[in-house]
C-alpha cells in the first residue's frame, strides 16, 4: 500500500515568490496535517485538516495557507517567501483526529535564496 | 500547553552499548507521548507509543520505553545499539482525544553510533 507522498521532493525558490506543496494521504485517511522542519530542529505544527475543514493552527504569519481537496489530498502555500522559509515541510496523515499516530511522508525539502 | 524537552542534543555510544535517550513533557493531565526516529533525508517512522495502561511500552526494532508520571518523563531506551540505529529520534506529546489532536514535537536527540 502507497504511504503518504508529497510532491515536489526538493525546489528552490527566491525571495518574494511563491510555493505550492502538495500532499496525498495513505488511503482511507481522512485527516492531514502540515509541519515546518528546520534543520536542527523538531517538527512544528503549521495545519490540520479533517474532513476538508481546518482544525487547528499553529503560530505560522499569515503567508501560510493550506487546503484539503474531497479526495483528502492537500496543498500548502507559501506566499511571499522569506529566507527563514527554508525547511523540510512535512505531511502527516491519520484517519482521523485523535486516533494517535501520524503518518509521514518524506517531506519536500525548500530552499529560498 | 504542552511542551516536550530532549536535554540531549547529541549521543554518541558505541555499537552493542545499551542506550537511553531522554524526554520529559509538560501536560495537565495523562498525554499521549510518542517516540519517532528520522533518518537522514526521511519522513518520521514511529517507533512507539503510549495511551495508557502498562507504563513500559515494546516498539519496533527492539526499543523500549517507560512513562513514569511522577516524573513527567517517557524515556526510550534499547539494550544494544546497533550501527543502523544512527538516526535522529524526536519525542512528542498529545492531548488524549476530545478535540483536534496536535502533537508537539521535542527538538530531537542525534544519536552516534561508533563501530
Amino acid at each position: 500500500d502507497a504511504g503518504v507522498t508529497q510532491s515536489p521532493t526538493h525546489l528552490i525558490k527566491t525571495r518574494g515568490q511563491h510555493v505550492t506543496l502538495r500532499c496525498s494521504p495513505i488511503s482511507g485517511h481522512k485527516s492531514v496535517s502540515w509541519y515546518q522542519q528546520v534543520l536542527g530542529q523538531g517538527p512544528q505544527f503549521i495545519f490540520q485538516y479533517y474532513e476538508k475543514e481546518e482544525r487547528g493552527r499553529g503560530n505560522f504569519p499569515d503567508r501560510f495557507s493550506a487546503r484539503q481537496f474531497p479526495n483528502y489530498s492537500s496543498e500548502l502555500n507559501v506566499n511571499a517567501l522569506l529566507l527563514g522559509d527554508s525547511a523540510l515541510y512535512l505531511c502527516a496523515s491519520t484517519p482521523s483526529p485523535g486516533t494517535g499516530e501520524l503518518f509521514f511522508g518524506e517531506g519536500s525539502r525548500l530552499t529560498v535564496l | 500547553a504542552q511542551s516536550v524537552t530532549q536535554p540531549d542534543i547529541h549521543i554518541t555510544v558505541s555499537e552493542g552499548a545499551s542506550l537511553e535517550l531522554r524526554c520529559n513533557y509538560s501536560y495537565g493531565a495523562t498525554p499521549y507521548l510518542f517516540w519517532y526516529v528520522q533518518s537522514p533525508g526521511q519522513g518520521l517512522q514511529l517507533l512507539l507509543k503510549y495511551f495508557s495502561g502498562d507504563t513500559l511500552v515494546q516498539g519496533i526494532k527492539g526499543f523500549e520505553a517507560e512513562f513514569k508520571r511522577s516524573q513527567s518523563s517517557f524515556n526510550l531506551r534499547k539494550p544494544s545499539v546497533h550501527w543502523s540505529d544512527a538516526a535522529e529520534y524526536f519525542c512528542a506529546v498529545g492531548a488524549p482525544p476530545g478535540g483536534s489532536y496536535i502533537p508537539t514535537f521535542g527538538r530531537g536527540t542525534s544519536l552516534i553510533v561508533h563501530p
